[in-house]
């Protein structure tokens, strides 16, 4: 069965210092669609990017990079140089082929101190 | 601002009360998705609409319906309330309907059921 693993409950950091947030996946169709949500203290849900399944290139948008390994069933997001307007809940969510209705992990909660 | 328009903001209700959740989608998308966040569930995919048809439907209670309509504004009814259907509803649309679509979600109804 489809799942989407987010061990972090919650990680805090000092501003500047660069942060990664774990997302591992369950999946048995060969086509599927990963995804990252921002949801702010306001509570709405922003998304941040998508990936298929056969594109593994990694991506980078300004301090944001995003790391997709199939041989581990991984999308991990990397924040450089963190920054007190980063602190949100963050969510990994998955789709399928198969499936339309996005799995989503449990969240972690991200602090940036300053 | 997402472009996704969702009210009310806030709802309280007693148990055993029916209330409509109303959502206006980003102009131009097709795709209206139903979501519920809850502390102990999480976020939870409850059904999709494209095109005023049902496309996908998920952990939606039997008490819950919703409908998207020629307008492409969607309704999510919620009758006989119970205490733990205490939540934030999330409406999110889309151009396409497909598994792989970027959604945009409006800032989500509260409900309080008393």
């Amino acid at each position: 069965a489809q799942k989407v693993t987010q061990a972090q409950t919650e990680i805090s950091v000092v501003e500047k210092e660069d942060v990664t947030l774990d997302c591992v996946y369950e999946t048995r169709d060969t086509t599927y669609y990963l995804f990252w949500y921002k949801q702010p203290p306001s509570g709405e849900l922003v998304f941040l990017i998508r990936r298929n399944s056969f594109d593994e290139q990694n991506e980078i948008s300004g301090r944001y990079s995003w790391n997709f390994q199939k041989s581990t069933s991984s999308f991990n997001f990397t924040i450089t140089a963190s920054q007190v307007v980063d602190s949100a809940v963050y969510f990994c969510a998955l789709s399928e082929d198969s499936n339309y209705q996005l799995i989503w992990g449990a969240g972690t909660k991200l602090i940036i101190k300053p | 601002d997402s472009g996704v328009t969702q009210t009310p903001k806030h709802l309280i209700t007693a148990t055993g009360q029916r209330v409509t959740l109303r959502c206006s989608p980003r102009s131009g998308d097709l795709s209206v998705y139903w979501y519920q966040q809850s502390l102990d569930q999480g976020l939870q995919f409850l059904i999709q609409y494209y095109n005023g048809e049902e496309r996908a439907k998920g952990n939606i209670l039997e008490r819950f319906s919703a409908q998207q309509f020629p307008d492409l504004h969607s309704e999510l009814n919620l009758s006989s309330l119970e205490l733990g259907d205490s939540a934030l509803y999330f409406c999110a649309s889309s151009v396409a309907g497909g598994p792989f679509a970027e959604a945009f979600f409006g800032q989500g109804t509260r409900l309080t059921v008393v």
